[in-house]
């Protein structure tokens, strides 16, 4: 079966570090890798996403890595604030039609962000 | 109007009873989903409808039935559920299926079964 790991399972990060989180897969027709963040209380909101031709996407604080020959993506989010603090998922996208389509999803990584 | 609105947020059932979930979205999106969010596990995605029609259902028991009378509605009906059925379920739309990733989830329906 199709996989995304990721890690780690918790973070914890002092006000202004860097926070990282790492996600590796399996299958290489996937194109399509979006990173979703979501608030205790609420559903997943995208957040940043990447294509496999594009080995870097920042959006303001948050920037994805991509290593398509490692067959790992990475979310870094630098000065991180104690508005961060949430569960970070990644996600991978199958390529072709149909059920090959869906979003394969990593378990999660809770962040939390000391002030 | 938010996104996409899901009721009731909260819902506690016996193992006999019969209820729905509820969800709208305002965003003129043609895909709707329902995943179902359980601790330790990923985000599982259970039906998918794409103008109105299903195009997904991945081997969700019968006790779990979907109904999506246009683009903007989508239900989900509950019966006989399992105590292990309890968890957060999720609505979510897209533009298009063509384009799952860049979903919209609602807030949620946390459902528990004793």
């Amino acid at each position: 079966q199709q996989q995304v790991k990721q890690s780690p399972q918790s973070l914890i990060v002092q006000k202004g570090g860097i926070s990282i989180i790492n996600c590796a897969y399996e299958n290489t027709a996937f194109d399509y890798f979006p990173w979703y963040q979501q608030f205790p209380g609420k559903g997943p909101a995208l957040l940043i996403a990447i294509r496999p031709d594009v080995s870097e996407k920042k959006e303001g604080r948050f920037t994805i890595s991509f290593n398509k020959s490692a067959k790992q993506f990475s979310l870094h989010i630098m000065d991180s604030q104690p508005g961060d603090s949430a569960t970070y998922f990644c996600a991978a996208r199958g390529q072709g039609a149909g059920n090959n389509r869906k979003l394969i999803w990593g378990l999660g990584t809770s962040l939390a962000v000391n002030p | 109007e938010t996104g996409v609105t899901q009721t009731p947020r909260h819902l506690v059932m016996g193992m006999t009873n019969k209820k729905s979930l509820k969800c709208e979205q305002h965003l003129g999106h043609n895909a709707m989903y329902w995943y179902k969010q359980s601790a330790k596990k990923p985000l599982e995605l259970m039906f998918v409808y794409n103008f109105k029609e299903q195009t997904e259902n991945n081997s969700v028991p019968s006790r779990f039935s979907p109904e999506c009378p246009n683009s903007s509605h989508l239900f989900l009906h509950l019966h006989t559920l399992q105590p292990e059925d309890s968890a957060l379920y999720l609505c979510a739309s897209s533009q298009d299926e063509g384009r799952p990733g860049e979903l919209f989830f609602g807030e949620g329906s946390r459902l528990t079964v004793l």
